[in-house]
């Protein structure tokens, strides 16, 4: 049963736009929540993070909302970048999983120019 | 600035074969791990290390061995290949003393075929 969902496999976006991609997850135990960037032959890059006593975390052009009540958060890019182009995953930690990263199977973003 | 390193990047092994990925960081980080992905799914754990000498079992644990005798080094064994376990192989690590391992470093991938 995935405990991390990213219903979407692939997303894209104009340059300059707004990029939002979800991840939803069922263990309500999970309280630290991850983004991962990867692109190809590489390995995935650390993004942005949020603990579970926060709704919203801003970096930049990246900023991550937690709606808790619906277990479901998002990753925001604005404005989408050429170089933004990779594939995105969330990931999860916490109750059983307290040294372990739960990781959703990833949201492919293309930034068309 | 070598960080987490991998090796090797490519490997083609025969059913039944044994083999050693290895993996090295040299940020002095606690914890380590080994993920493997696979096509439409996102990583999954087979075996993590919060210190030396102190292992555990991930997600999918079975048909790998690891080892922690430094704070540097976490090899993955395979002791007896199966197609099953054709893959893509990534090592990373994370600084630890907490409870989660938070913002992990990964290594750029180990690409493993069994046939």
């Amino acid at each position: 049963d995935q405990q991390v969902k990213q219903n979407s496999p692939s997303l894209s976006v104009q340059e300059g736009r707004i990029s939002i991609l979800n991840c939803d997850y069922t263990n309500s135990m999970f309280d630290y929540f991850l983004w991962y960037k990867k692109y190809p032959a590489e390995g995935p890059t650390f993004l942005i993070s949020i603990s579970s006593i926060k709704d919203k975390n801003e970096d930049g052009r990246f900023t991550v909302f937690l709606n808790k009540s619906a277990k479901h958060l998002s990753l925001h890019i604005v404005p989408s970048q050429p170089g933004d182009s990779a594939v995105y995953f969330c990931a999860a930690s916490g109750g059983d999983s307290n040294y372990q990263l739960i990781w959703g199977a990833g949201t492919k973003l293309i930034i068309k120019p | 600035n070598a960080g987490v390193t991998q090796t090797p990047k490519f490997q083609v092994l025969k059913t039944g074969q044994s083999m050693t990925l290895q993996c090295a960081q040299d940020m002095n980080h606690e914890y380590m791990s080994w993920y493997r992905q696979d096509p439409g799914m996102g990583l999954r754990l087979i075996h993590y290390s919060v210190g030396a000498g102190i292992t555990d079992q991930g997600e999918v644990p079975n048909g790998y061995n690891v080892s922690r005798s430094t704070t540097e080094d976490f090899p993955l064994r395979l002791l007896s290949a199966a197609p099953s376990q054709t893959s893509v192989y990534f090592c990373a690590s994370s600084p630890g003393g907490g409870r989660a391992p938070g913002e992990l470093f990964f290594g750029e991938g180990s690409r493993l075929t069994v046939l």
